[in-house]
């Protein structure tokens, strides 16, 4: 069974430029998260969907952030634009519908804002 | 308080040895518990999960849960140096949301 893919894998871009980052789940999960990971830390999660839906996005910055799921499998996150201080993993996950159930990660975008 | 909180470390065992690494967290209604394992420059890998109070043993790794003290702890016995790696616990806190401890670093010593 294929797991979470996410592309690209690195990305350097300058401040002000916009970027975005994409995933696929692992087939069959319909939850799937978006996760930032600052260097020492533990991921914080910025978004997560039920199929198409986002259900929370209490902690996505949305004066440049933004993400989609339109067809309820892959998703992409967007920043707009991007600041020194969004230098990150964003690592996403998915999960099937069940209260409880595990995630599973993607590889991650490794993200540098020069 | 943090939701998830971890010592960050790092914690340094000789191989062989056993390794504990512990975690509290805030929210008495927290009903699943998870420990992921992450390598350097790598995503957090799932390596147990543990939903009621007691020990859940798989392998070397052993997750022991008491829900009344809000506490969770991961064993592994036999370290080896490919143990080395930061441990993160992870903890349900409802409607799936997910919330991380910032990690424990981990070094076996061959």
């Amino acid at each position: 069974e294929a797991g979470v893919v996410q592309s690209p894998r690195y990305k350097i871009i300058e401040k002000k430029q916009p970027v975005a980052f994409w995933c696929n789940p692992i087939s069959g999960h319909n939850t799937l998260y978006w996760y930032r990971q600052n260097l020492g830390q533990g991921p914080e999660l910025l978004i997560r969907y039920e199929n198409e839906e986002a259900v929370d996005d209490s902690q996505l910055p949305k004066d440049r952030f933004s993400a989609e799921r339109l067809k309820g499998v892959d998703s992409t996150l967007k920043i707009q634009p991007a600041e020194l201080g969004d230098s990150a993993v964003y690592l996403c996950a998915s999960s099937p519908h069940l209260a409880g159930a595990e995630q599973f990660f993607g590889p991650g975008t490794r993200l540098t804002v020069l | 308080q943090k939701e998830v909180e971890q010592n960050s470390g790092p914690l340094s065992v000789p191989e062989g040895a056993i390794a504990s690494l512990n975690c509290t967290y805030s929210d008495r209604v927290s009903q699943s518990f998870f420990w992921y394992r992450q390598y350097s420059g790598k995503s957090p890998e799932l390596i147990m999960s543990i939903y009621s109070n007691g020990d859940k043993e798989d392998g070397r790794f052993t997750a022991q849960l008491n829900k009344a003290s809000q506490y969770v702890s991961l064993l592994i016995r036999d370290s080896q140096p490919s143990d080395s790696a930061t441990y993160l616990c992870a903890v349900n806190l409802g409607a799936q949301k997910l919330v991380f401890g910032q990690g424990t670093r981990l070094t076996i010593n061959p």
